[in-house]
């Protein structure tokens, strides 16, 4: 899978909408981009995943540049709840191994 | 719709002791794979695997590391003679495995090797 980059940590305050980037100048045109999230001392879980359109869900929304070498995920309000480490993941839609590929994500940080 | 689970939690072992690792998949789950994540550092990919079949391995040490998923019951990542580097969080995922699905975790079991 290609390569993505994320910022090591961001901030927020309570309340307030979060935009986590990430870059991935590398990807090919059957790679779709997933986002998942590791709550401290639990498993990761799934958030959102979009291939070239815009996507939203009742978790988050994520916004994919035209040239899809970024994107964003949008958390709208976040809480206390949303402090954890983000992962941005790029996955091929062929058969080629099916893992996850995780990179060293983005803390966020959630101030009351 | 239970979850992916993993028992034990939480695994206190001895150097030179076996763990063992159990993890039942989602309902209708036949594919597993396994994660390990040492203290302060990212998840890696250790095997991807199906019922009866082992179908990705490229993650797991050479030696003393094994893991199968039988016919019947759930899937095992077995670890003989641990030693302190050993200590980690040990994740499961399944899914139904298509290349992109979504995999779900379970809660980890935490080894700690003394």
């Amino acid at each position: 899978d290609a390569k993505t980059t994320q910022p090591n940590s961001m901030e927020s305050n309570e309340e307030e909408p979060v935009h986590l980037p990430c870059n991935h100048s590398t990807i090919s045109g059957t790679d779709y981009i997933h986002w998942y999230r590791q709550l401290p001392s639990q498993g990761p879980e799934y958030v959102i995943h979009g291939l070239t359109s815009n996507v939203n869900n009742r978790m988050a929304s994520l916004a994919i540049a035209e040239d899809r070498k970024s994107s964003t995920l949008i958390l709208h309000r976040a809480t206390l709840r949303d402090a954890a480490v983000y992962y941005c993941i790029l996955r091929r839609s062929n058969n080629a191994g099916n893992m996850l590929t995780f990179g060293g994500g983005t803390r966020l940080m959630v101030k009351p | 719709n239970a979850g992916v689970m993993q028992n034990p939690r939480h695994l206190v072992r001895r150097r030179g002791q076996e763990a063992r690792l159990r993890c039942s998949p989602m309902k209708g789950h036949s594919h597993v794979y396994w994660y390990r994540q040492l203290p302060e550092e990212g998840l890696k990919f250790m095997v991807y695997l199906q019922k009866e079949n082992i179908i990705d391995e490229s993650g797991m040490p050479k030696e003393r590391f094994s893991a199968e998923f039988p016919k019947e019951g759930p899937s095992i990542l077995r670890i003989q003679q641990v030693v302190r580097g050993d200590s980690a969080a040990y994740f499961c995922a399944s899914n139904g495995g298509g290349s992109t699905d979504t995999q779900y975790f379970g809660p980890g079991t935490r080894l700690t090797v003394l």
